[in-house]
């Protein structure tokens, strides 16, 4: 299964953009990157995902590699409320023909100073 | 719309009792997912139910593990007996779709304590 590399901790202040960078470099042609996040106490949330093309929501951006092997979340004004685990997944195919799994890796913890 | 709803929220047990842990998915969405999270381990995915069948239950540690997903709107987590190490918290997801991508959408959890 291809994996995912993250650092395990970041910083940022409050109201600065933060960069959250993910390796995937054996990463398939069909596989998604998927960022979740996980706030104290809470389970896993969705943050945003893409294939090739970068993206954008209400939450965040990402920053796709043209080669695929690495990808960037980007959060444009860190707040305090943004401090949690930050995941980057690949979606993983259990079988031919049926769905997929996500596997979660150890994340980046991140830290939001005032 | 509730969102995922797991419950009990905490489940304090003795060595070798069977838990329960049992969780709603949101309405309309045909894969549920049992993960289990540990310091040490991370997030790790139990089982997996499309259109309540199991798909994968490779995840499952032994055979002390069970799952059900009777019906499209419940599933239970079952450990017996349950052993110290089993000491985590369960989260169950919920999504909808047949393929990539799909949004996991995640209960708050069950914190479980095996003294």
């Amino acid at each position: 299964d291809a994996k995912t590399t993250q650092p395990n901790s970041m910083e940022s202040n409050e109201e600065e953009p933060v960069h959250l960078p993910c390796n995937h470099s054996t990463i398939s042609g069909t596989d998604y990157i998927h960022w979740y996040r996980q706030l104290p106490s809470q389970g896993p949330e969705y943050v945003i995902h893409g294939l090739t093309s970068n993206v954008n929501n209400r939450m965040a951006s990402l920053a796709i590699a043209e080669d695929r092997k690495s990808s960037t979340l980007i959060l444009h004004r860190a707040t305090l409320r943004d401090a949690a685990v930050y995941y980057c997944i690949l979606r993983v195919f259990v079988s031919s023909g049926s769905a997929r799994q996500l596997t979660f890796g150890s994340g980046t913890q991140l830290t939001v100073l005032p | 719309d509730a969102g995922v709803i797991q419950s009990p929220r905490h489940e304090v047990t003795e060595m070798g009792q069977e838990v329960t842990l049992r969780c709603k998915p949101i309405s309309g969405h045909n894969s549920l997912f049992w993960y289990r999270q540990t310091m040490m381990r991370g997030l790790e995915l139990l089982i997996y139910f499309n259109n309540n069948v199991p798909i994968d239950d490779s995840g499952m540690p032994e055979d002390r593990f069970s799952a059900k997903m009777p019906n499209a709107s419940f599933s239970t987590l079952k450990i017996q007996p349950s052993e110290p190490r089993d000491s985590a918290v369960y989260f169950c997801a919920s999504s909808f779709g047949s393929s990539a991508p799909e949004k996991l959408f995640f209960g708050s959890g069950t914190q479980l304590s095996v003294l």
